[in-house]
């Protein structure tokens, strides 16, 4: 059973720079697990950031970015703002159509 | 404009049943994979099941398997979860998704939440 592990929580100063990961109990999480980063905010449904590791969905801020970072996946939010105060969901595919959702990491913008 | 709004959630009797519904709008719905995730009060998100575009191809998580059907009517933009013999645990807010050409989960609905008390 494959376990993805996020920092619980993260806390990082507006206009600074905060680095999210997302890790694979199976080892080195590669292209071929095409991490999905998910935002949700107090009250809503999880809203798609990013897909296939590095693509931006048509409506996410030019300051998030999603790369491979040593073993992991990443997720960087660059000059942070008060609104990116959220919960950060990744998801990792782990062989054909399965997938394994990360706990999830609380950002405070603070 | 993509739209998914899910339905049928409320209070249910331990060992029950409740079927979730999910209207798809904006989309040609057939051409999709669509899945059910579940988000329990303060807690993350939990991919329930999958299902393939013509409903051929079926997954589910082991905490839900025999008990949670999965199924959609492509003539109809709908997706569906039969949920029986209830536990507290399924106690949860839970979410349908669309697998899309932008990414596993690029539409979310709203969520309907689901009660599971006596």
């Amino acid at each position: 059973q494959t376990v993805v592990t996020q920092e619980p929580s993260l806390t990082v100063s507006p206009g600074g720079t905060v680095t999210l990961t997302c890790a694979s109990s199976t080892g080195e999480v590669t292209i071929a697990n095409s991490a999905n980063w998910f935002q949700q905010k107090p009250g809503q449904a999880p809203r798609s950031l990013i897909h296939s590791t590095s693509t931006k969905q048509s409506w996410t801020p030019a300051r998030f970015s999603g790369s491979l970072l040593g073993d992991k996946a990443a997720l960087t939010l660059s000059n942070v703002q008060p609104e990116d105060e959220a919960d950060y969901y990744c998801l990792l595919y782990i062989g054909g159509v399965q997938v394994v959702l990360g706990g999830g990491t609380k950002l405070t913008v603070l | 404009e993509v739209q998914l709004v899910e339905s049928g959630g409320g209070l249910g009797q331990p060992g029950g049943s409740l079927r979730l519904s999910c209207a798809a709008s904006g989309f040609t719905f057939s051409s999709y994979n669509m899945n059910w995730v579940r988000q329990a009060p303060g807690k993350g998100l939990e991919w329930l099941s999958y299902i393939s575009s013509d409903g051929t191809t079926i997954y589910y998580v082991d905490s839900v398997k025999g008990r949670f059907t999965i199924s959609r009517d492509n003539a109809k933009n709908s997706l569906y979860l039969l949920m029986n013999s209830l536990r507290a645990e399924d106690t949860a807010t839970y979410y349908c998704t669309r697998w899309g050409s932008t990414g596993w989960g690029d539409y979310w609905g709203q969520g309907t939440q689901v009660t599971v008390s006596s």
